[in-house]
């Protein structure tokens, strides 16, 4: 597979759920984000990773866990969530997370609904 | 506050009908001006980075243009296969991290 995976592409999840998803690039890339995409916001970034180590965590509840054993994989562990938490789950990638590198690739993302 | 404005929100043209995106900024150092675009149920691909006022990037039916507080994407005689979402981002100055636009929504119809 080439560029950046992502899976599974639709959830639905009930509030007392644990689920995890899977994010995985095949571009060699050091750098991963997670994002958030609602209908009518802008994406909004909510955790960021270089070299393994997690580099941002804009502000994100406690109920979203990131982990990323490697720069080729990325997960969200996501447990009791809300409603308002479902949305387009997007992970990135780029060649790292330094100011040189914004040129962001992207999955295809995986479509959360919590009900 | 570092922010970026998209308008129009959605754009519904004929095929062949020329026009325009808009994308304005306020940010503190301009890093680079990014454009994205977003096939429905799928993730932003990469189009264009755009560094200084002046600048112009091209990519077949689509042109994208660089000022001080404003880029534009003009799309010529496009096709229905043009029709995405069209997103554009800077990075903030303090945080260093990409601030999207909420996205133009384009609509070409034969």
């Amino acid at each position: 597979e080439t560029g950046v995976t992502q899976t599974p592409r639709h959830l639905v999840m009930g509030m007392t759920n644990k689920k995890s998803l899977k994010c995985e690039q095949h571009l060699g890339h050091n750098a991963m984000y997670w994002y958030k995409q609602s209908a009518k916001k802008p994406l909004e970034l909510m955790f960021v990773y270089n070299f393994k180590e997690q580099t941002e965590n804009n502000s994100v509840p406690s109920r979203f866990s990131p982990e990323c054993p490697n720069s080729s994989h990325l997960f969200l562990h996501l447990h009791t969530l809300q409603p308002e938490d479902s949305a387009l789950y997007l992970c990135a990638s780029s060649q790292d997370s330094g100011g040189s590198s914004y040129e962001q690739y992207f999955g295809p993302g995986t479509r959360l609904t919590v009900t | 506050e570092d922010q970026v404005t998209q308008s129009p929100e959605a754009l519904r043209l004929q095929e062949g009908e020329s026009s325009s995106l808009n994308c304005s900024y306020t940010v503190s150092g301009l890093r680079g001006l990014f454009w994205y675009r977003q096939d429905p149920g799928k993730g932003p691909e990469f189009l264009f980075t755009l560094y200084s006022a002046g600048e112009e990037k091209e990519k077949e039916r689509l042109k994208a243009t660089l000022t001080k507080k404003e880029s534009f994407l003009h799309i010529t005689a496009p096709k229905p296969e043009d029709s995405a979402t069209y997103l554009c981002a800077v990075p903030s100055y303090n945080t260093d991290k990409l601030i999207f636009g909420t996205g133009t929504r384009l609509q070409v119809f034969p």
